[in-house]
């Protein structure tokens, strides 16, 4: 079973601040994907990241996939109160291997 | 942009009835799935499907559920006969390639209440 872990669980910090949030596992994953869900909304995918090593930018916020391809990180800059929202990641183990196995979630809270 | 669609949004039923969820994916997409996420849960796979048939499902996945495509814009979900820990939050996905490449895109999910 591949389980990814992601820390915090929870995250409030003033508006203004930088953070950033982390997803880990002890598996390799082939692709690794970022979501934002709103409560009772489905995932919106942010970022696919598929190379070890890779980072990837959209605007504020920052991607990076490890190198061994069993971690990631998200970070934000000069976090703003509309960033408030739960952030996923999920992966995927093997190409053609279509599941996605997500993580436990960060709950990011941003104070105007 | 194009998006995936789900109706119902909300779907209430008593427990031993038949429901099916239905799902329109992205258009040129060609790999569909079905996720469910009880309350305050992971999001958890249920069933991947390409080509017309099911390329692979989680254990969740038993013989009370199935999913078809109907015709060529439908997706469905069946549960045969809904059991009180069926209720949960249900997402269809599509990706224009296999998952593990190309992105997830997923729906704005029916939540499904089971008395």
């Amino acid at each position: 079973t591949q389980l990814l872990e992601q820390s915090p669980q929870f995250l409030s910090i003033q508006e203004g601040e930088n953070l950033t949030v982390y997803c880990n596992s002890s598996s390799v994953f082939s692709s690794l994907q970022w979501y934002r869900q709103e409560p009772g909304e489905g995932p919106v995918l942010l970022v696919t990241v598929v190379t070890g090593g890779e980072v990837k930018k959209l605007k504020r916020l920052t991607f990076q996939f490890g190198d061994a391809r069993k971690d990631s990180s998200l970070h934000i800059t000069a976090a703003q109160p509309g960033d408030t929202g739960l952030y996923l990641c999920a992966g995927a183990i093997n190409f053609g291997n279509e599941k996605l196995t997500f993580g436990t979630g960060t709950r990011l809270t941003i104070i105007p | 942009e194009p998006e995936v669609t789900q109706t119902p949004s909300h779907q209430v039923t008593q427990m031993g009835q038949e429901v099916i969820l239905r799902c329109v994916p992205i258009s040129n997409h060609l790999y569909f799935y079905w996720y469910r996420q009880i309350l305050g849960q992971k999001v958890e796979f249920l069933v991947s499907f390409y080509n017309n048939e099911i390329s692979e499902k989680s254990e969740i996945f038993d013989d009370q559920f199935s999913v078809e495509r109907p015709d060529g814009s439908n997706f469905t979900l069946k549960i045969r006969s809904t059991k009180l820990e069926d209720s949960a939050m249900y997402f269809c996905a599509s990706s224009e390639v296999s998952g593990g490449i190309g992105a997830q895109f997923f729906g704005p999910g029916t939540r499904l209440t089971v008395l």
